[in-house]
C-alpha cells in the first residue's frame, strides 16, 4: 500500500467552480505537507505548505490538514481557466529527509 | 529565487547507450535529488545526495547511478538505457538543515529510449 494517496481524477470544472483536492497518508512520522502545481511540461512548483493541523489560506488557496485523520485536501475558490494544471500532494518526513508524492490530480478548468 | 538547471529537456537515445542528464542549481543547496515521473505512477524517487561524493539510494535506484563531484552539481547516469527507462526525470534541491521543507524543481528531462 502507498504511504500517500490521491484522489486519481481527472476533474474538470467550469470557471468560477469550487474545487477539492485531496490526499491521505499511512505514515505519522511526516511532518510537513505540501501541494504542488505542475503545468504541462514543466516541473513541479510549490503552491502551499503547512506544518501542523487547521488552515492555512493564500489568495484563493486554502490547504487544509487533519492529522488525526491522516488527510489533507486543497481548496481553490473561484477557480480559474490558469488553474488549469496536475496538483501533486507531498509529505515530508524530516527525519528521512526526503518527500513522498501523491499521483498527482489533474485538473482542467472550463471557460 | 533558487533556480534548478537541466541542460536537456528533451533527448532521444537508443537501447544500450549510456546516458547522462545533468542538473545544476545556484543557491548552495546541500540536498539533490532525481526523481522519474510516469503517469499513473507519479514522482519515484531514484537518488539522492546529501552532499558532496555522498549518494542514497531513493525508492528505485536499479539501472542508475549518480555523481556529485560538485556541490552544484547532480548528476543521472543510465549505464545502459533501456525502453522501460523512458521516462520524465525531474531533478530538485533543497537546503539542508532543520525546516528545509521545500523542494524546487527544474523543468525536467523528457527521455526517449527506443
Amino acid at each position: 500500500q502507498k504511504e500517500v494517496e490521491q484522489d486519481p481524477g481527472p476533474l474538470s470544472v467550469p470557471e468560477g467552480a469550487i474545487v477539492s483536492l485531496n490526499c491521505t497518508y499511512s505514515n505519522s512520522a511526516f511532518q510537513y505537507f505540501m501541494w504542488y502545481r505542475q503545468y504541462s511540461r514543466k516541473g513541479p512548483e510549490l503552491l502551499m505548505y503547512t506544518y501542523s493541523s487547521g488552515n492555512k489560506e493564500d489568495g484563493r488557496f486554502t490547504a487544509q490538514v487533519d492529522k488525526s485523520s491522516k488527510y489533507i485536501s486543497l481548496f481553490i475558490r473561484d477557480s480559474q481557466p490558469s488553474d488549469s494544471a496536475t496538483y501533486l500532494c507531498a509529505m515530508l518526513n524530516t527525519n528521512a529527509g526526503k518527500s513522498t508524492f501523491g499521483d498527482g490530480t489533474t485538473l482542467t478548468v472550463k471557460p | 529565487d533558487v533556480k534548478v538547471t537541466q541542460s536537456s529537456r528533451y533527448l532521444v537515445k537508443r537501447t544500450g547507450e549510456k546516458v547522462f542528464l545533468e542538473c545544476v542549481q545556484d543557491m548552495d543547496h546541500e540536498n539533490m535529488f532525481w526523481y522519474r515521473q510516469d503517469p499513473g505512477l507519479g514522482l519515484r524517487l531514484i537518488y539522492f545526495s546529501y552532499d558532496v561524493k555522498m549518494k542514497e539510494k531513493g525508492d528505485i535506484p536499479e539501472g542508475y547511478s549518480v555523481s556529485r563531484e560538485k556541490k552544484e552539481r547532480f548528476s543521472l547516469i543510465l549505464e545502459s538505457a533501456s525502453t522501460n527507462q523512458t521516462s520524465m526525470y525531474l531533478c530538485a534541491s533543497i537546503r539542508g538543515g532543520s525546516g528545509a521543507n521545500v523542494l524546487t524543481f527544474g523543468a525536467g528531462s523528457r527521455l526517449t529510449v527506443l
